[in-house]
């Protein structure tokens, strides 16, 4: 059964700073990796959709890679802004394509 | 264009009643689906739509829960009989299932079930 782990569960940095997020999944049968960014009573907004067969996505301040073979997806945000305090969650896709596996999110919060 | 839209964004019902969440997806969009975000449990998949074919139900926790998706368009999900556990955000989300490279599920605001 697929699993799907985010580390750290919480994060807090200042204004400005890098940071990496953390992602594991346990069978590397994956279609796709999502990263969903969701703010405190609202739904998810898709930030990054990198396939299988791809190694990273970029948009903006953000990279996002992934190593299929060692189940594992990385976030990176460049140069962080109070805007980007919220919940970060990632999610794999089954080889089906029917379902998004979550995992259960870092909280991450940026100081002023 | 618009997004998935969800009604209502807020209910609260009574345990032992029925309830009917609805979902409009993303014009076009082929695939639909259903999941619950609860304390403590994350997001879990409910159920899955693609076109005329027969959905995947295999998310769904118990037979309380069903669902249905009229025309290939609108979906609604019903719990009957609610129970506390239910309390949870009910998220849909639709994508334009056909090619690997359209498989992003774009999400609904969700709608807030309080079952007291």
């Amino acid at each position: 059964k697929q699993e799907v782990t985010q580390i750290p569960a919480a994060l807090s940095v200042p204004e400005g700073e890098n940071l990496v997020l953390n992602c594991s999944f346990t069978d590397s049968a994956i279609y796709n990796l999502q990263w969903f960014r969701q703010d405190p009573g609202k739904g998810l907004t898709s930030l990054l959709l990198i396939q299988s067969s791809q190694r990273e996505q970029t948009s903006g301040r953000l990279n996002a890679s992934l190593d299929k073979s060692s189940g594992r997806s990385t976030l990176y945000i460049a140069a962080s802004q109070p805007g980007d305090s919220a919940t970060y969650l990632c999610a794999v896709c089954n080889q089906a394509g029917t379902a998004l596996i979550f995992g259960k999110g870092t909280t991450l919060s940026v100081s002023s | 264009g618009a997004g998935v839209s969800q009604s209502p964004s807020n209910k609260v019902t009574e345990k032992g009643k029925d309830v009917e969440l609805r979902c409009d997806p993303i014009s076009g969009h082929t695939a639909l689906y259903w999941y619950r975000q609860s304390l403590g449990q994350g997001l879990e998949f409910l159920i899955y739509f693609q076109g005329n074919s027969a959905p995947d139900k295999s998310g769904l926790p118990s037979d309380r829960f069903s669902a249905e998706r009229t025309g290939g368009s609108v979906s609604t999900l019903t719990i009957q009989r609610t129970q506390q556990e239910d309390s949870a955000v009910y998220l849909c989300a639709s994508s334009p299932k056909g090619l690997p490279s359209d498989n992003e599920q774009f999400f609904g605001p969700g709608t807030r079930l309080t079952v007291l």
